[in-house]
């Protein structure tokens, strides 16, 4: 079965300094992968995704993501982080098969600190 | 840009009564989905639904979760006797045909039982 996880619960960085979230997954087949970002009380927005191709993503919002078959891995950056990064991000795995549901990871919350 | 659209943003209910949410989808696409998310924890895939038919529900989708498609445009999440750990975000999600299935989740439909 599919499994998504995120090491990180909470990060903590400085605005204007780099960020990298981890996510790794567990997946049969091909993976195609994502993060989203959940401001408090608010939804799921995509920030990039990956499906083919080029192993590095580049999403909204100046974020990228590099896809690592070999470590499993789908770490999302941003080398300068804005106050109005923090939130939650949640990486997840969905399958090749349309209509299959997505995995979410359990999401890292990230703060930013003046 | 086109959007998941969900009613009602917050829904009070006391416990055992019947809840509806609502969820307009994308107009071009043919899989829906709906997500909940219990304060502080990952979001859970519920169900999917395609062709008018549920396609893959997850062990949460008991018998008191239904779904439905009356017309052509709207998506509904009925719960029929709430209970207290059935407060939650729900998110209506859907997805069109395609390689890489991204789906576009709504802003969510906050439901506390009290």
């Amino acid at each position: 079965a599919q499994s998504v996880t995120q090491p990180d619960i909470h990060i903590t960085v400085s605005e204007g300094a780099s960020l990298e979230l981890r996510c790794n997954y567990s997946y049969g087949a091909t993976p195609y992968l994502f993060w989203y970002v959940q401001s408090p009380g608010q939804g799921l927005q995509l920030l990039l995704k990956y499906f083919s191709g080029d192993t590095l993503v580049q999403g909204i919002k100046g974020f990228e993501a590099e896809f690592k078959r070999s470590q499993s891995s789908f770490n999302l950056r941003k080398p300068s982080v804005h106050w109005s990064d923090a939130a939650e991000y949640f990486c997840a795995v969905g399958a090749a098969n349309y209509g299959q549901n997505f995995v979410f990871g359990p999401g890292t919350r990230l703060s930013v600190l003046p | 840009e086109p959007e998941v659209t969900q009613t009602p943003s917050h829904q009070v209910t006391q416990m055992g009564q019947e809840v509806i949410l609502r969820c307009v989808p994308i107009s071009n696409h043919l899989y829906f989905y709906w997500y909940r998310q219990i304060l502080g924890q990952k979001v859970e895939f519920l169900v999917s639904f395609y062709n008018n038919e549920i396609s893959e529900k997850s062990e949460i989708f008991d018998d008191q979760f239904s779904v439905e498609r009356p017309d052509g445009s709207n998506f509904t999440l009925k719960i029929r006797s709430t209970k207290l750990e059935d407060s939650a975000m729900y998110f209506c999600a859907s997805s069109r045909p395609g390689a890489g299935n991204t789906i576009y989740f709504g802003e969510g439909s906050w439901l506390t039982v009290v």
